[in-house]
């Protein structure tokens, strides 16, 4: 699978946007890029994931770039809720099921 | 709709007891994976079963540590004799259908504490 890169962390305004940003340029044509967040002492919460095209769901968005290298996660309006690391990874279906998880950024919301 | 069960939440073990961690996947799940997260380290893949099958252990330390997933019931992690090196975060995750095609959703975890 593609290696990710994520900033270490990141901070943001309640009821701001928060843009995270992932490089993965290293991604084949059959990698799904995936997102998911652990809030402090919880197990890992799935949010969104995409092929290339962008994706929307009541969580969050996902911009994937036309070369499909990098890819932004948007929290619309973040809470202090919101406040976990999140984690990008990329995983090609149909042959690795093994979820590794990286650093990933840390996104702390202020009030 | 129930997500990913686990229990217990916290568990403290004395160093030569056994662990034992249950995990109730999402309903309509038949796929099951173990997690572990040592502090301040990322998630390990252990194991992956499905009812009563264990398909890939590779993650899996070659002794003290097995899985289960029988017919009926959660999906078993039981760790025997432990060490204080044991204790970390374990998380079960399941999906429904073939494992490199759908979405895992994790529990909140075992939390296991040997002293």
């Amino acid at each position: 699978d593609a290696k990710t890169t994520q900033p270490p962390s990141m901070d943001c305004a309640e009821g701001r946007a928060a843009n995270l940003p992932c490089n993965h340029s290293t991604i084949s044509g059959n990698e799904y890029v995936y997102w998911y967040r652990q809030i402090h002492s919880q197990g890992p919460q799935y949010i969104i994931h995409g092929l290339k095209n962008n994706e929307t769901n009541e969580m969050a968005s996902l911009i994937i770039t036309e070369d499909r290298k990098s890819s932004t996660l948007i929290l619309p309006h973040a809470t202090l809720r919101d406040t976990a690391v999140y984690y990008c990874i990329v995983i090609s279906f149909g042959s690795n099921y093994k979820l590794t998880f990286g650093k990933g950024t840390l996104l702390t919301v202020n009030p | 709709n129930a997500g990913v069960m686990q229990n217990p939440r916290h568990l403290v073990r004395r160093r030569g007891q056994e662990a034992r961690l249950r995990c109730s996947p999402m309903k309509g799940h038949s796929h099951v994976y173990w997690y572990r997260q040592l502090p301040e380290e990322g998630l390990k893949f252990m194991v992956y079963l499905q009812k009563e099958n264990i398909i890939d252990e590779s993650g899996m330390p070659k002794e003290r540590f097995s899985a289960e997933f029988p017919k009926e019931g959660p999906s078993i992690l039981r760790i025997q004799q432990v060490v204080r090196g044991d204790s970390a975060a374990y998380f079960c995750a399941s999906s429904s259908g073939h494992p490199g095609l759908e979405t895992q959703y994790f529990g909140p975890g075992t939390r296991l504490l040997v002293l």
